[in-house]
């Protein structure tokens, strides 16, 4: 069975100071990663995904993230933060693409002054 | 490109009571998603339609909840009945195909909470 692991339920930053949200995955077979958005009272938006194409993927946004197979990881970055990056946003994997995504529990991201 | 659309945005039901909720995907997507998105965590694939045939609904507990995609355009999810534990956001989702690189789009869920 596929699963991911989002460390953090909460992450707090300034405004300008450096993202990093972390995803760890579990996957009998090469996965397909995802990272999604979720602004208040709206439904999720697709920020990147990892389909095995190239290591690090660059998102919409500013945000990127790095497959790292050595370390089961997808942590998702950005260099700066602005205060519209204020959000939940949920790693999900995939043995088939965008079917039957798994999601992770979600981490908000809270971006003060 | 209108997106997909869902109703009612919320509801408040009494335990025991029915409910439906409706999705109607963006035009021309012949894959339909429902999800179910406790608070805390993060959605779950309750069941999936390709057209108007069911691909996957094997997490969805089919005791009580029921869903149907008549003519492959548009979706109703039915919960009957509900508990207390059904308290969640339902998400809608559709693509263009099943293909392996077709991006899914989510509507903006119905809130139910069960009192």
């Amino acid at each position: 069975a596929q699963s991911v692991t989002q460390l953090g339920s909460h992450v707090s930053v300034s405004e300008g100071a450096l993202v990093l949200l972390r995803c760890n995955y579990s996957s009998s077979v090469p996965p397909y990663l995802f990272w999604y958005v979720q602004y208040p009272n709206q439904g999720l938006q697709l920020l990147l995904k990892y389909t095995s194409a190239a290591t690090l993927v660059k998102g919409i946004n500013g945000f990127e993230a790095e497959f790292k197979k050595s370390e089961t990881s997808f942590h998702l970055t950005k260099p700066s933060a602005h205060m519209s990056d204020a959000a939940e946003y949920f790693c999900a994997v995939s043995r088939v693409g965008f079917q039957k995504l798994v999601f992770g529990t979600g981490t908000r991201l809270l971006v003060s002054p | 490109e209108a997106g997909v659309a869902q109703s009612p945005r919320y509801k408040i039901i009494e335990k025991r009571q029915s409910v439906a909720f409706w999705c109607n995907p963006i035009s021309g997507h012949a894959t339909l998603y429902w999800y179910q998105q406790i608070l805390g965590q993060g959605p779950k694939l309750l069941i999936q339609f390709q057209n108007n045939g069911v691909v996957d609904d094997s997490q969805l507990p089919k005791d009580r909840f029921s869903a149907e995609r008549l003519k492959g355009v548009d979706s109703t999810l039915k919960i009957q009945p509900a508990k207390l534990e059904d308290s969640a956001v339902y998400l809608c989702a559709s693509s263009y195909e099943t293909g392996w690189n077709t991006e899914a789009f989510f509507g903006q869920g119905t809130r139910l909470t069960v009192v």
